[in-house]
């Protein structure tokens, strides 16, 4: 089983949509968890980072994370031309400091 | 606004030659990283470097690499003997030092092209 999944994509939504991007994770260890944006020919970019339970709202952003089901979500509303880009999930183990990456989801989004 | 910076952009050697791919990170940051990203697949780390020495590296992080702080700007990522299978972009990256979980502040990458 692999330690992250993430649906490639790609995701193609109008100007003004509601995305939800998705992530499971395999690996207990992992205590922190990350979206990053990544615009093309560009490095991550860190987006949101939250460890618990629940949602964390930031702006038109919103990640939503459950724990019990090793799941985590991205929700991006009223979705702008400029959001388009590969949007990856990341983890944190408790203790170090090296990131494991999503496969990344690319999203455009149409005006 | 603080930037990581990387040369060069994209980098074209021949199997078995050496490169060295160049950071500069943030001014303030500590804490340096290399991971890259073999085209269509995930971004993989693969060391990171505190207080003038290696403090995590990964499996991928063989005898074939070396990380060094030349100076006290630049951070390097030297690989011995490439391989056609090197071939990806290598992102650098940098962070403060306080706690695990500070932002890792990504370079654009160096594409490296090995033929």
């Amino acid at each position: 089983q692999k330690e992250v999944e993430q649906d490639p994509g790609p995701l193609s939504v109008p100007e003004g949509a509601i995305v939800s991007l998705n992530c499971t994770y395999s690996n207990s260890a992992f205590q922190y968890f990350m979206w990053y944006r990544q615009y093309s020919r560009k490095g991550p970019e860190l987006l949101m980072y939250t460890y618990s339970s629940g949602n964390k709202e930031d702006g038109r952003f919103t990640a939503q994370v459950d724990k019990s089901s090793k799941y985590i979500s991205l929700f991006i509303r009223d979705s702008q031309p400029s959001d388009s880009a590969t949007y990856l999930c990341a983890y944190l183990p408790g203790s170090a400091r090296q990131l494991t990456f999503g496969s990344g989801t690319q999203l455009t989004v149409l005006p | 606004e603080p930037e990581v910076t990387q040369t060069p952009s994209h980098q074209v050697t021949q199997m078995g030659q050496e490169v060295i791919l160049r950071c500069v990170p943030i001014s303030n940051h500590l804490y340096f990283y290399w991971y890259r990203q073999i085209l269509g697949q995930k971004v993989e780390f693969l060391v990171s470097f505190y207080n003038n020495e290696i403090s995590e590296k990964s499996e991928i992080f063989d005898d074939q690499f070396s990380v060094e702080r030349p100076d006290g700007s630049n951070f390097t990522l030297k690989i011995r003997s490439t391989k056609l299978e090197d071939s990806a972009m290598y992102f650098c990256a940098s962070s403060l030092a306080g706690v695990v979980t500070d932002t890792q502040y990504f370079g654009p990458g160096t594409r490296l092209t090995v033929l």
